[in-house]
């Protein structure tokens, strides 16, 4: 019930193509989607988020895709660049917790 | 510069002994918590504190400690009994005990038993 699971585990895109990320999740007490972004060597920072309230955020070229009958969400890159070369999490919270997927680790081609 | 401060970066241990690694914020935020990283897994929720004095086991706790006797920091302690520490560690912090609002990380701490 506390998992959220994350695919796919790698992602290779060409340059200027859209990058897809998915997550379930198990728990409706969830009420706060996160999806951090980390490059090596680094700690995680924080990419875009998203309530349960609504089906779609966009900041940039991200998007978060969120349906809640399926209990499921995904990060949309449009246009991808190198530079966006990292692995990517998303996240889940409840009452106490930041439940996070197991990563997906995206390379951008030029 | 507010933010997230881990040290050391880097951590050599050799087995049998314990290690402390640090984490320290100037963000006045409640909450912190501490992570393990390893390939493949994502992000393990080891300790986590709300407010000072008080802190709750996560999903992997055997084998660490951790104290919150000041609210800007929440050091965490890999005993002897945590049989594979070699690790990434991360540190978070947030304003919210509900957790539902951002969680700023610091930069790592990498452990490797040798």
């Amino acid at each position: 019930q506390q998992q959220v699971k994350q695919s796919p585990q790698s992602l290779i895109v060409q340059k200027g193509g859209i990058s897809i990320i998915n997550c379930a999740y198990e728990n409706t007490a969830f009420d706060y989607f996160p999806w951090y972004q980390q490059f090596p060597g680094k700690g995680p920072a924080l990419l875009i988020a998203i309530r349960p309230d609504v089906s779609e955020k966009k900041e940039g070229r991200f998007t978060i895709s969120f349906n809640k009958s399926a209990k499921q969400f995904s990060l949309h890159i449009m246009d991808s660049q190198p530079g966006d070369s990292a692995t990517y999490f998303c996240a889940a919270s409840g009452a106490d917790k930041l439940i996070f997927g197991t990563g997906t680790r995206l390379q951008v081609f030029p | 510069d507010g933010g997230i401060t881990q040290s050391p970066k880097y951590l050599f241990r050799k087995e049998g002994q314990n290690v402390t690694l640090s984490c320290e914020q100037n963000l006045n935020h409640d909450a912190m918590y501490w992570y393990r990283q390893d390939p493949g897994q994502g992000l393990r929720l080891i300790y986590y504190s709300q407010i000072v004095n008080d802190f709750q086991k996560g999903d992997i706790a055997e084998g660490y400690s951790v104290s919150r006797e000041k609210k800007e920091s929440f050091p965490l302690t890999v005993t002897s009994a945590q049989k594979n520490p070699t690790a990434f560690y991360l540190c978070a912090s947030s304003f919210s005990s509900g957790l539902n609002t951002e969680a700023f990380f610091g930069q790592g701490t990498r452990l490797t038993v040798v």
